[in-house]
């Protein structure tokens, strides 16, 4: 089992370019969910499924999208990157969405100039 | 909505000496409470949970103690060492597949020498 894989795990965009982040898991979980990790913030959900063709937002939803066309695979996108979107993105994955581990991918240090 | 508080943001021990961690959540029907150790570069790992159906729960110099009434949890260090140097994140939920969990801010423990 490979786990959470999160790709890339660097990346610098420019203001105003687009870019998806990849996420796949092998664990036949059904949630899956995208975080951002900024200083003094903790871990704040953007989006999250319950399972494939399911999506729904969370706390920080704007300037984001997902889509979950299979039960393995939940790409985050940023339609039109913002400095303010410069942060640590983690993606994680569990069995259901309450009362079970989390199991997070490497992360993705973002750096939008 | 709900919430989950978590205190200090900072900590700093001398090494062998115990640290303690404090969290308070404000939805009086969560009954599953991990706590994630997350060390520097790395992505955050579960390292113990309680329900709670239970007070206390043990892992060698790892306790997580749990009060209901209070709405209160804490992760307790004991014989703490370097490797223990890390950012620890509590959470709550449910224990319902449907259900967020709730992440605190985290709070980062120093071990000094």
């Amino acid at each position: 089992n490979a786990g959470v894989t999160q790709t890339p795990k660097f990346q610098v965009l420019k203001t105003g370019q687009s870019m998806t982040l990849q996420c796949a898991q092998d664990m036949n979980h059904e949630y899956m969910s995208w975080y951002r990790q900024d200083p003094g913030m903790g871990l704040r959900l953007i989006h999250y499924s319950v399972g494939a063709g399911i999506t729904d937002q969370g706390e920080v939803p704007n300037g984001y999208n997902v889509s979950r066309s299979t039960t393995e695979d939940f790409p985050l996108r940023l339609l039109s990157a913002a400095p303010s979107q410069t942060s640590v993105y983690f993606c994680a994955s569990s069995y259901f969405q309450g009362g079970t581990e989390a199991f997070f991918g490497q992360g993705t240090r973002l750096t939008v100039v | 909505g709900e919430n989950v508080e978590q205190h200090p943001s900072t900590l700093s021990v001398q090494e062998g000496d115990s640290a303690v961690i404090k969290c308070t959540y404000s939805d009086s029907a969560s009954n599953y409470f991990p706590w994630y150790k997350q060390e520097l570069g790395k992505r955050p790992q579960l390292i113990i949970d309680i329900r709670s159906n239970v007070g206390e729960k043990k892992d060698q110099r790892i306790a997580v103690t749990l009060n209901k009434t209070a709405k209160h949890f804490s992760l307790h260090i004991t014989e703490t060492q370097p490797e223990d140097s890390a950012v620890y994140f509590c959470a709550a939920s449910r224990l319902s597949r449907d259900d967020k969990i709730i992440f605190g801010k985290g709070t980062r423990l120093h071990i000094l020498p």
